[in-house]
C-alpha cells in the first residue's frame, strides 16, 4: 500500500519560505515522478511541479521563479520550497505520485497539509 | 497555456438521478483527461483516466467519454456517497491543469 504523508509548518510569515516534506512509504522513489499540488480555500486544484527520481524537475510557470522541489532517496522523501510567500499562497498542499498511463495522472495522494501565510 | 473549463459549476440532484458534467480543454488533448472526486477535508480521488478507463474499485455507475477538447463524466443513479466536488484534469502536457470543479449537492 502506497502512503504519502506531508509534514511542515502550518503558519508561515509573509516574505518567508514555505517548506514541506512528503514521506513516502510502501513504494520507492525510483522509477516515478513525484508532484506537489495545492488548493487555496474554496478554490480549485493547482499543480505546482514535479520531480523525477533522477532529479529532473518541472514547475508551473507562474510559480517557477519561487519554487524548488528536491528529493532525498535515502529517506524516501521529497520536499517543496516556495519562497517570498504572500497571502495568496495560503492553501492546502498535497504531495502525490504521478502515474504515466499514458498521460500524467495523480493516483496516490497525501492527506494534505494546510498552510496559512500570515504575520 | 492549456486551461480547462467545466460546466455546470453546481448541480443540485437527488439520489437516483443521472448527472452529467462536461469538461472542455483549450487545446486538443487527445484522450488524456482524468476525473477526480473530492469530498470536504479529503484529498482528491482518481475516478477515471484516459478519458474513459475506470480506476480499480470505482463503481460502474461512473463513466467517462470524449476526446480532443470535449469530455464528459456521467454518474448514473446517484448514490448518497457521490455528493462531492468533481474535477477534470488534462494529462497531456505541462502544466497539468485542473478544471474549476463541479459541486454535486443534494436537492
Amino acid at each position: 500500500q502506497v502512503l504519502l504523508q506531508e509534514s511542515g509548518p502550518r503558519l508561515v510569515k509573509p516574505s518567508e519560505t514555505l517548506s514541506l516534506t512528503c514521506t513516502v512509504s510502501g513504494a520507492s522513489l525510483f522509477d516515478y515522478y513525484w508532484a506537489w499540488i495545492r488548493q487555496p480555500p474554496g478554490k480549485a486544484l493547482e499543480w505546482i511541479g514535479y520531480i523525477h527520481y533522477t532529479g529532473a524537475t518541472n514547475y508551473n510557470a507562474p510559480l517557477q521563479s519561487r519554487v524548488s522541489i528536491s528529493l532525498d532517496a535515502s529517506q524516501n522523501q521529497f520536499s517543496l520550497n516556495l519562497n517570498s510567500v504572500t497571502a495568496a499562497d495560503t492553501a492546502v498542499y498535497y504531495c502525490a505520485r504521478v502515474e504515466i498511463l499514458p498521460g500524467y495522472y495523480f493516483h496516490y495522494w497525501g492527506q494534505g497539509s494546510p498552510v496559512t501565510v500570515s504575520s | 497555456d492549456m486551461h480547462m473549463t467545466q460546466s455546470p459549476s453546481y448541480v443540485s440532484a437527488s439520489v437516483g438521478d443521472r448527472v452529467t458534467i462536461t469538461c472542455r480543454a483549450s487545446h486538443n488533448i487527445r484522450s488524456w483527461v482524468a476525473w477526480y472526486q473530492q469530498k470536504p477535508g479529503a484529498a482528491p480521488k482518481l475516478l477515471i483516466y484516459t478519458s474513459s478507463i475506470l480506476q480499480s474499485g470505482v463503481p460502474s455507475r461512473f463513466s467517462g467519454s470524449g476526446s480532443g477538447t470535449d469530455f464528459t463524466l456521467t454518474i448514473t443513479s446517484l448514490q448518497p456517497e457521490d455528493f462531492a466536488t468533481y474535477y477534470c484534469q488534462q494529462a497531456d502536457t505541462f502544466p497539468f491543469a485542473f478544471g474549476p470543479g463541479t459541486k454535486v449537492d443534494l436537492k
